[in-house]
């Protein structure tokens, strides 16, 4: 019964280049959140996506974020032409029932990539 | 609007002991669950308690159970027996009724001590 998984667990990236992350919810969930945490920081909610589609992103940095979930494949965050300030942990959660649900439909958290810039 | 408040930024508690960590959240949805999540040194997530703005009775899973203030706005959570495994980040978090974005706090690091 494998729970949210991502990969890498650590990713470092020199000022400019790209980062790729990548989440592949719980069996059974369609409903994939990203959240990004910075050092001594709660989480904060970046992009919510369907299988092919992105519901919300309003988290999400205007330029040089974006994010997919294919019909086939895990979930990908993009951060194109990284910079210092993108050093965090990113988390991705998955969930049964998404956005017409109760408030009880519980996210559940993947371990976190950490992402430093040099 | 939304608000999540943790305010015990640490806390120490001795093995064996309870310990009880804040939370107070500000929403004017009627609807809204409040979670809390544990995130030990080694970073990941763990979910461990959830309670609903209609349910009648405090949540309580194994050693941990939800202090549920209502009218106070307020969520604690109450460890019971603290073990050193315990020692973590602690994090409240609120989602509405007709949302999917949780809303977290800033967290509570506690250390249990031998």
């Amino acid at each position: 019964n494998a729970g949210v998984m991502q990969n890498p667990r650590h990713l470092v990236r020199r000022r400019g280049q790209e980062a790729r992350l990548r989440c592949s919810p719980m069996k059974g969930h369609s409903h994939v959140y990203w959240y990004r945490q910075l050092p001594e920081e709660g989480l904060k909610f970046m992009v919510y996506l369907q299988k092919e589609n992105i519901i919300d992103e309003s988290g999400m940095p205007k330029e040089r974020f974006s994010a997919e979930f294919p019909k086939e494949g895990p979930s990908i965050l993009r951060i194109q032409q990284v910079v210092r300030g993108d050093s965090a942990a990113y988390f991705c959660a998955s969930s049964l029932q998404g956005t017409s649900s109760s408030p009880s439909d519980t996210q559940y958290f993947g371990p976190g990539t950490r992402l430093t810039v040099l | 609007a939304q608000k999540i408040t943790q305010t015990q930024p640490g806390m120490f508690v001795q093995e064996k002991e309870a310990v009880t960590l804040d939370c107070t959240y500000d929403t004017s949805d009627p609807s809204y669950g409040l979670f809390w999540y544990k995130q030990p040194s080694s970073g990941e997530m763990i979910f461990l308690i959830y309670q609903g703005s209609y349910d009648q009775q405090n949540a309580t899973e194994g050693r941990y159970s939800l202090n549920f203030q209502k009218a106070r706005k307020s969520a604690n959570l109450v460890i019971s027996a603290s073990q050193l495994g315990d020692s973590a980040m602690y994090f409240c978090a609120m989602r509405e009724g007709g949302s999917y974005k949780l809303i977290f706090g800033s967290g509570t690091r506690l250390l249990v001590r031998p």
